[in-house]
């Protein structure tokens, strides 16, 4: 089955920079996201990974993949208090073909102190 | 226009009411979704739908019923909650099949009391 972990909490100083770390275990997954979500709000999608990258940047952003050792992360450079959210990897759930189900998961709450 | 727009943001509702939770887009996503986030939970997928046909029932109870009326349009029906139903429901959409990106609405906080 598929399980998707993260730490559960990160706290740094604004204008340091910020690593999220994710692990998952469906091998089959080709495509891994990751979403920010800030307090009473829906998911905003950041940034996404195929399987055959192992590097994607993105304006302050950078997604970093190893896949032997099914292990994600996403870096913020130059982090700023508006990035306090909580940040979901996710995977999309090799189903029917149906659609892009996907599995979460359980969030990192970033706290950005100025 | 990238938006999945949801509607009510927020609803409170008792035991024995009956209502319903909107949701739309305007991308041409063939694929919508329903996901349940309760608080400091990931979003768990309830529903799927493809072609405005029912693919994937993610052993939701019966007091969740979907519909896809057509393919900008997706509701869920609400009867007989349960308190421990309260959450915030996210609508989701995107293209059909594998690895597409997927755009989430705002969610309806929704309130069982």
């Amino acid at each position: 089955g598929e399980d998707v972990e993260q730490s559960l909490f990160l706290s740094v100083r604004e204008g340091d920079s910020s690593v999220i770390n994710c692990t998952y275990t469906d091998s089959s997954s080709t495509y891994l996201y990751w979403y920010k979500q800030e307090p009473g709000a829906g998911l905003q999608l950041l940034t996404y990974i195929f399987s055959n990258m192992d590097m994607k940047q993105d304006q302050r952003l950078t997604v970093l993949l190893n896949k032997k050792d099914k292990h994600l992360s996403l870096r913020i450079a130059d982090t700023q208090t508006g990035d306090s959210a909580i940040y979901f990897c996710a995977e999309s759930i090799n189903g029917n073909n149906a659609g892009n189900m996907l599995t979460f998961g359980g969030g990192t709450r970033l706290m950005v102190k100025p | 226009d990238t938006e999945v727009t949801q509607t009510p943001k927020h609803l409170v509702m008792g035991m024995t009411n009956k209502k319903s939770l909107k949701c739309e887009q305007h991308m041409g996503h063939r694929a919508m979704y329903w996901y349940k986030q309760k608080a400091k939970k990931p979003p768990e997928l309830m529903f799927v739908y493809s072609y405005e046909k029912l693919s994937i029932n993610e052993s939701v109870p019966s007091r969740f019923s979907p519909e896809c009326p057509n393919s900008s349009l997706l509701n869920l029906h609400l009867h007989a909650l349960q308190p421990e139903d309260s959450a915030l429901y996210l609508c989701a959409s995107s293209t059909r099949g594998l690895n597409t990106e997927a755009f989430f609405g705002q969610g309806t906080r929704l309130t069982v009391v």
